[in-house]
């Protein structure tokens, strides 16, 4: 079975430009999660999609949004990009959102610099 | 909410020394406890969770941790570290599925860098 899988791997883009990151979870999976990873603020929660509705949104401004589509792919945008969005940003699926036994199964990521 | 504290950002212990990565929480509900594991330029692996039941919980490689409700904490343990264990742990939690916790919404802690020399 295929993992969750992220790309690009790597992008570099300039400030204020827009960007959009792609995820398909593992086969089967319905609820993607994306976090944005930097060596300053760890791991934060960014949103989470099942069956194509957004179902939580972290701390983020505006300009981070996201969708899932009917195959429960996940794309993220980010729009007039800043210096500080430079960042691992990762994406995770599961099963089902809820529900005590579930794991998140982590991509590895797309890393993304802004010049 | 929930908020995570990991003490250390970095342990260095040599090969087949025991280690301790600290973890404590807040949180005004019940909540689900997890730690992660990131290899170098790789996403995330689950390395242990606690739901619920048992405090001691065993992971894989040879992990485990302890669910202390009393002192909000959730160290990771295990007792002879290898090469290959270097990496970076996160602990993170998240609010238990009665109070409206999500399995995608976790929050983390900023990371332990393990090291383990030869």
């Amino acid at each position: 079975k295929a993992g969750v899988t992220q790309t690009p791997r790597y992008l570099i883009k300039t400030r204020g430009q827009q960007v959009t990151l792609s995820c398909s979870p593992i086969s089967g999976h319905r609820s993607v999660s994306w976090y944005q990873q930097t060596p300053g603020q760890g791991l934060q929660f960014l949103f989470e999609y099942f069956s194509e509705t957004q179902r939580n949104k972290g701390n983020f401004p505006g300009r981070f949004s996201g969708r899932q589509f009917s195959n429960s792919r996940s794309e993220m945008n980010v729009s007039t990009l800043e210096l500080g969005d430079s960042a691992l940003y990762l994406c995770a699926s599961s099963l089902q959102p809820r529900g005590e036994g579930e794991k998140l199964f982590f991509g590895s990521g797309t890393q993304l610099s802004v010049l | 909410a929930q908020s995570v504290t990991q003490l250390d950002s970095q342990v260095p212990v040599f090969e087949e020394a025991p280690v301790e990565l600290r973890c404590n929480y807040s949180s005004s509900v019940s909540v689900y406890l997890f730690w992660y594991v990131q290899y170098p330029n790789q996403g995330l692996q689950l390395l242990l969770k606690y739901l619920s039941g048992s405090t001691l919980v065993k992971g894989i490689n040879g992990f485990e941790a302890e669910f202390n409700k009393s002192q909000t904490s959730f160290h990771l343990r295990k007792p002879s570290v290898h090469i290959s264990d270097t990496a970076e742990y996160f602990c993170a939690v998240s609010a238990a599925m009665n109070y409206g916790g999500s399995q995608g919404n976790l929050i983390f802690g900023k990371g332990t860098k393990l090291s383990v020399k030869p």
